[in-house]
């Protein structure tokens, strides 16, 4: 069975510092994988995703992710963070041409101090 | 388009009775999937519907869950009878096509006391 581990619960960051949240995957078949941020009392939204290609990939917000195949890893980064980027991160793992459903991290609590 | 609406945002619930949350997908989209959310054990797959046909429910938790999808705009999630453990907030997602991304309602936070 696929699993998604992000082994950081919460982080602490200073404005205008860089940003790197983790996430390990395990999954025997090709992956596709996403990354989602979710505000407070809001549903999830997507950052960014990975399906083939490339493995550094842009998304919205300033965002970048990067796909190792060797390291089973799809870590989340962002050069400079604004106060605005405090929420709940998500990295999630589908099956490319498989069952449908995403499986989730638990996610990481991002917290940005002034 | 609107996205994904889900209601009620909140409920509030006694033990014992029947719960049903609602999803409208986004127009278009053929997969519609729920999930739980808590924060013991994160997002959870409940089930899916691949044009309105339940594909995989080996999600849901117990006979007390229950989701239908009576046609490609509308679908229940229905809790009967509802325990405090159910407690948690229920999202709603819907894609247009496989190994796409799924776009997620507001959620719907359940308490049932």
């Amino acid at each position: 069975a696929q699993s998604v581990t992000q082994p950081d619960i919460h982080i602490t960051v200073s404005e205008g510092a860089s940003l790197e949240l983790r996430c390990n995957y395990s999954y025997g078949a090709t992956p596709y994988l996403f990354w989602y941020v979710q505000s407070p009392g809001q549903g999830l939204q997507l950052l960014l995703k990975y399906f083939s290609g490339d493995t550094l990939v842009q998304g919205i917000k300033g965002f970048e992710a990067e796909f190792k195949r060797s390291q089973s890893s799809f870590n989340l980064r962002k050069p400079s963070v604004h106060w605005s980027d405090a929420a709940e991160y998500f990295c999630a793992v589908g099956d490319l041409g498989g069952a449908d459903g995403l499986t989730f991290g638990k996610g990481t609590h991002l917290i940005i101090q002034p | 388009d609107a996205g994904v609406i889900q209601s009620p945002r909140h409920e509030v619930t006694e033990m014992g009775q029947e719960v049903t949350l609602r999803c409208k997908p986004i127009s278009g989209h053929n997969s519609l999937f729920w999930y739980r959310q808590t924060m013991m054990r994160g997002l959870e797959l409940l089930i899916y519907f691949n044009n309105n046909v339940p594909i995989d429910d080996s999600g849901m938790p117990e006979d007390r869950f229950s989701a239908k999808m009576p046609n490609a705009s509308f679908s229940t999630l229905k809790i009967q009878p509802s325990e405090p453990r159910d407690s948690a907030v229920y999202f709603c997602a819907s894609k247009d096509r496989p190994n796409t991304e799924a776009f997620f309602g507001q959620g719907t936070r359940l308490t049932v006391v």
